[in-house]
């Protein structure tokens, strides 16, 4: 079964230093998320992506994040100068157009600020 | 805003047994989707089960199975015969339609106890 692919596992950085996450969806979806998951807490939506271009972003999505699809499959998200509350889990998802189809997760990335 | 409230923080059930977990959700949409996803250990998010508001009828995956309420808001989860691998937090989400991002409860922590 296709899966939502995620690289690094694990990243620890620096406070200060940028991050770049990276995202491979599933190959004929459209839509893509980024989510946030503070250790211990629930999970938040970050942004979501489709056609090229950002469609919802949350109050979290500040300056500070960015989204991009530089080809054709990959799916990055990039933080700037990292902050320790940036810590957490942080999951991409892909959809195909179908409504009525889930979102498929990717195993996540967790991101370690010192 | 839609919201989801997930009352019970930790649970545990006997191996063998059966347990539901409770979820409550707010909105004023009449057509969304909801979502049970598993989160064991090592964090990944696993879709275990959802459900269509237009389908009257309840969705079931093997051992999971839904309780959807419409008039009242609530979609619980019942696990029957619970297994040792079912340990996990569980989160119940909701998606006002079909490519919008997901709303998450703060979850339950499935303790399945041999």
């Amino acid at each position: 079964e296709p899966e939502v692919t995620q690289t690094p596992s694990h990243q620890v950085t620096q406070m200060g230093q940028e991050v770049i996450l990276r995202c491979v969806p599933i190959s004929n979806h459209l839509y893509f998320y980024w989510y946030r998951q503070i250790l211990g807490q629930k999970v938040e939506f970050l942004v979501s992506f489709y056609n090229n271009e950002i469609s919802e972003k949350s109050e979290i999505f500040d300056d500070q994040f960015s989204v991009e699809r530089p080809d054709g499959s990959n799916f990055t998200l990039k933080i700037r100068s990292t902050k320790l509350e940036d810590s957490a889990m942080y999951f991409c998802a892909s959809k195909d157009s179908y409504s009525n189809q889930p979102q498929h997760f990717g195993d996540g990335t967790r991101l370690s600020i010192l | 805003a839609q919201t989801v409230t997930q009352s019970q923080p930790e649970m545990s059930v006997q191996e063998a047994e059966t347990v539901t977990l409770s979820c409550t959700y707010d909105t004023s949409e009449n057509n969304y989707y909801l979502f049970w996803y598993k989160q064991p250990p090592s964090r990944q998010m696993i879709l275990v089960i959802r459900q269509e508001a237009y389908k009257q009828q309840n969705a079931t995956e093997n051992r999971f199975s839904v309780n959807f309420q419409k008039a009242a808001k609530s979609f619980s989860l019942k696990i029957s015969d619970s297994q040792l691998g079912d340990t996990a937090m569980y989160f119940c989400a909701f998606g006002p339609s079909g490519n919008t991002p997901l709303v998450f409860g703060k979850g339950t922590r499935l303790s399945v106890i041999a």
